[in-house]
């Protein structure tokens, strides 16, 4: 069975840090894309980033380039989210999510979500 | 960025009856080369992660009701869901994945 477990969320003063990680389990995690997306109430799902098997190529969305960096760790089957310079607005719950692989680029899999609140 | 645009926010429907919901997206997912719309929707419940329904807009995800279908081509697209039941309330989203990856803002549905 195929299970995402986010941990690290927390409370965090604004200009603070934050690593998220997501642990894979069930399928053969290097062979997989892996996802970062958060939901806040008045936004609903946005995408973060993404990483390719290897942790070769990544992409992210604007309004976190710069500040946030996708990472994996295959030999662990775990995923990292690193989240610096935190703002008000990064508040949401941030899921990692698993594509079908191959070309198939929508999310089959996803974790339960972490926390994250960025206030002073 | 590819901008995905749902309606309505919000709808409320009677058990059994047909609910619509429509996306549309700001340029067209269609990729000529293998005439697929990289466009799936998620059902997402309270306090839950979402929830893969459709992908290639039309493809039902393995142990999805037959009741959720999917269509639409180029820009616009539609999720139906033929006969409402009370499992079913929940917010809806449509996502492309054409281009990165954006959601539509969410459809919430609700018994009437």
């Amino acid at each position: 069975e195929v299970q995402l477990v986010e941990s690290g969320g927390g409370l965090v003063q604004p200009g603070g840090s934050l690593r998220l990680a997501c642990e894979a389990s069930g399928f053969i995690f290097s062979s997989y894309w892996m996802h970062w997306v958060r939901q806040t109430p008045g936004k609903g799902l946005v995408w973060v980033s993404r990483i390719d098997l290897d942790g070769g190529s990544t992409s992210y969305a604007d309004s976190v380039k710069g500040r946030f960096t996708i990472s994996r760790d295959n030999t662990k089957n775990t995923l990292y989210l690193q989240m610096n310079s935190l703002r008000a607005e990064d508040t949401a719950v941030y899921y990692c999510a698993r594509d079908r692989g191959n070309y198939d680029r929508y999310f089959n899999f996803w974790g339960q979500g972490t926390l994250v609140t960025v206030s002073s | 960025d590819i901008v995905m645009t749902q309606s309505p926010d919000s709808l409320a429907m009677s058990l059994g009856e047909r609910a619509t919901i429509k996306c549309k997206s700001s340029q067209s997912v269609l990729y000529s080369s293998n005439n697929k719309n990289y466009l799936a929707w998620y059902q997402q419940k309270p306090g839950q992660p979402p929830k893969l329904l459709i992908y290639w807009a039309s493809i039902r995800e393995s142990g999805v009701p037959d009741r959720f279908s999917g269509s639409g081509s180029g820009t616009d697209f539609t999720l139906t869901i033929s006969s409402l039941q009370a499992e079913d309330v929940a917010l809806y989203y449509c996502q492309q994945y054409y281009s990165l990856w954006t959601f539509g803002q969410g459809t919430k549905v609700e018994i009437k």
